[in-house]
């Protein structure tokens, strides 16, 4: 079945650090890839998305690249805010009809001052 | 404003008395879905609506059911709720293949 793995939490940087929050994933076919930003109390929002091999994702400087070669789709920021402080959910559909997201565990973000 | 919108936000209730949360969508998307938010677990999905009067079993439907009488709802029955249904829920509906969600229920069972 499908899966997705993501890097455990919490990650704590200081604001104007670089950011990477690891995402790889097990799948048939060629899956859509997804990161979800849940900030604290608020449901999920789409941070960004990509669709086949070799697309980049990106949205209010965040990126990513969708790797078939390595399954990964690394989340980037190059200089984080306290404002990013949330959790980061990596996702993956596989096309089939029942269209359900596969979801990584989700890892904490918290950016200090 | 395009959106998903689910009521209660939160819900405390004890075993056995049977609840309703109900989801609207705005957006005239075909498809809706539920999913359920537990520690270090992620969301999982537990039913899904292709179209109205088409609903199916997703990853963990024990103990839930749901009904697509009209597009824009996806209400999710819980008709004898337990302790072991306390979560945070999110509906979540979908066009083109990604998936936008509502701010989420929390549900406490006692």
């Amino acid at each position: 079945g499908n899966s997705v793995t993501q890097m455990e939490g919490p990650v704590t940087l200081s604001e104007e650090a670089f950011l990477t929050i690891n995402c790889t994933y097990t799948a048939t076919g060629y899956p859509s890839l997804f990161w979800y930003v849940q900030y604290p109390g608020e449901g999920l929002q789409l941070l960004l998305k990509a669709t086949k091999a070799d697309d980049k994702g990106s949205n209010k400087g965040f990126e990513a690249t969708y790797r078939k070669e390595t399954t990964s789709f690394h989340l980037e920021k190059g200089s984080v805010q306290v404002s990013d402080s949330a959790v980061y959910f990596c996702a993956l559909s596989d096309h089939t009809g029942r269209r359900a997201l596969t979801f990584g565990s989700g890892t904490r973000l918290q950016v200090q001052p | 404003e395009a959106q998903v919108t689910q009521n209660p936000r939160y819900l405390i209730t004890v075993t056995g008395k049977k609840l309703t949360v109900t989801c609207s969508q705005n957006m005239n998307h075909e498809y809706m879905s539920w999913y359920r938010q537990d520690p270090g677990l992620g969301l999982r999905q537990i039913y899904y609506s292709m179209n109205v009067e088409v609903t199916d079993k997703g990853d963990v439907p024990e103990g839930y059911k749901v009904s697509r009488k009209e597009k824009r709802n996806f209400p999710l029955i819980l008709e004898s709720p337990s302790p072991n249904q306390t979560s945070l829920y999110f509906c979540a509906s979908s066009s083109a293949g990604t998936q936008y969600f509502g701010p989420g229920t929390r549900l406490l069972v006692l």
